[in-house]
């Protein structure tokens, strides 16, 4: 099974930008599709985007659509998220995660927490 | 306000049967989108339960079991034991969002 292996906390201020980084070891990086989802303290899951190195599909919420980019490295085997304009609406912890061909996430990585704050 | 709606929160004794709903529309589970099911432990990452409506990944207890019924889906698990408690998500998707939506989340707890 994939594990996924994320980057550490941030702090970040207001009006910056941020960027989250996934490393996939095990499986078959190039032809899995990698998603994002966000949960806010105490709230539950958002979606985020996804992408599909494979193929090069890349797909965000439309909540996101403008500040968000999702972008791979096949040759590193790593997914990164990049989230501009942050507001202390984007403190969250941020998970990557693999969907397999029943689109079920059946690997998660650890999470990442963002934390907006002057 | 999530697309996909659960009770924020159910309980039940040891050994006894709890249930959690997930109610869609037209423009998801009622679309035949599948739909699958998470446990989070608290400071933990999800955890996938249930795939494709009914389906147990190797290494979830039978115990665990879901299904699906018209704009609807359910989780079920029977005798409760205290490792149980936890937040639960469903999970599908939604061609009027044209993405993937979670239920808001329900927190079983284990009295």
């Amino acid at each position: 099974q994939m594990q996924l292996v994320q980057s550490g906390a941030e702090v970040k201020m207001p009006g910056s930008s941020v960027r989250v980084s996934c490393k996939a070891s095990g499986g078959t990086f190039g032809s899995s599709a990698i998603d994002w989802v966000r949960q806010a303290p105490g709230q539950g899951l958002e979606w985020v985007g996804l992408i599909i190195p494979v193929f090069g599909t890349i797909d965000y919420a439309q909540k996101f659509q403008g500040r968000v980019t999702i972008t791979a490295d096949k040759s590193t085997g790593t997914s990164y998220l990049d989230l501009t304009s942050l507001t202390s609406d984007d403190s969250a912890v941020y998970f990557c995660a693999r969907a397999d061909y029943t689109n079920s996430f059946d690997s998660w990585g650890q999470g990442t927490l963002i934390t907006v704050s002057s | 306000q999530s697309v996909l709606t659960q009770p924020p929160s159910v309980s039940g004794a040891p050994g006894q049967t709890v249930i959690i709903s997930c109610t869609g529309s037209s423009s998801n589970i009622g679309a035949h989108y599948d739909v699958h099911w998470y446990q989070q432990l608290p400071g933990r990452a999800p955890k996938l339960l249930i795939f494709t409506n009914n389906k147990r990944p190797s290494g979830v207890p039978d115990r665990f079991s879901g299904s699906k019924s018209g704009a609807s889906a359910s989780l079920a698990i029977t005798g409760l034991q205290a490792e149980d408690e936890a937040d639960y998500y469903c999970h599908s998707y939604d061609t009027a969002l044209s993405g993937v939506v979670f239920g808001g989340g329900t927190k079983l707890t284990v009295l």
